[in-house]
């Protein structure tokens, strides 16, 4: 049962416009929600976090919103460089002290110049 | 600062081998975990560390083995190595929520 889910496998999208990211998960008790971008050949990287009280983080071109009543949540790029393409992954945690990450199967982001 | 560093980089295992893979960080976190990453299927929980001496099973903990006696420390044991194992292993820690967890480069196995 995949608890968070990324429905697009890949997105591309022209150098200089928005790029978004869609991520949906099913289990209400998730309440802080990351984003990790991934280069090949390396580990992934930490981007962007929102908590549940939250419905908006922004953090210089990226920009995470969060929609709780949907369970929905997505990654804006704004404007998107070359250097963003990668596999972006959504990831969530419950407040259970252990900091386990569920993450999503990822989107390959690619940006054409 | 090194962060989080992973050995080996690469190896290949015949099956019904052992081996550990090892993971170290510098940074003093006290959360440790381990993830495997297969096409299609993310990053899925092998095992994970809240402290020195406590460890716990994530959604994938068959056929691995972890312990964790210092806070640097979270070695990965492969008691008996199948080809179902052939993946990419990823080592992580973190101080807590909001921080984000740091990543080491990866660990590729393949079992044949």
């Amino acid at each position: 049962d995949q608890q968070v889910k990324q429905n697009s496998p890949s997105l591309s999208v022209q150098e200089g416009r928005i790029s978004i990211l869609n991520c949906d998960y099913t289990n209400s008790m998730f309440d802080y929600f990351l984003w990790y971008k991934k280069y090949p050949a390396e580990g992934p990287t930490f981007l962007i976090s929102i908590s549940s009280i939250k419905d908006k983080n922004e953090d210089g071109r990226f920009t995470v919103f969060l929609n709780k009543s949907a369970k929905h949540l997505s990654l804006h790029i704004v404007p998107s460089q070359p250097g963003d393409s990668a596999v972006y992954f959504c990831a969530a945690t419950a407040n259970f002290g252990n900091e386990k990450l569920t993450f999503g199967t990822g989107t390959r982001l690619t940006i054409i110049p | 600062n090194a962060g989080v560093t992973q050995t080996p980089k690469f190896q290949v295992l015949k099956t019904g081998q052992s081996m550990t893979l090892q993971c170290a960080q510098d940074m003093n976190h006290e959360y440790m975990s381990w993830y495997r990453q297969d096409p299609g299927m993310g990053l899925r929980l092998i095992h994970y560390s809240v402290g020195a001496g406590i460890t716990d099973q994530g959604e994938v903990p068959n056929g691995y083995n972890v312990s964790r006696s210092t806070t640097e420390d979270f070695p990965l044991r492969l008691l008996s190595a199948a080809p179902s194992q052939t993946s990419v292993y990823f080592c992580a820690s973190t101080r807590g929520r909001g921080l984000g967890y740091t990543f080491g480069s990866g660990t590729r196995l393949t079992v044949v």
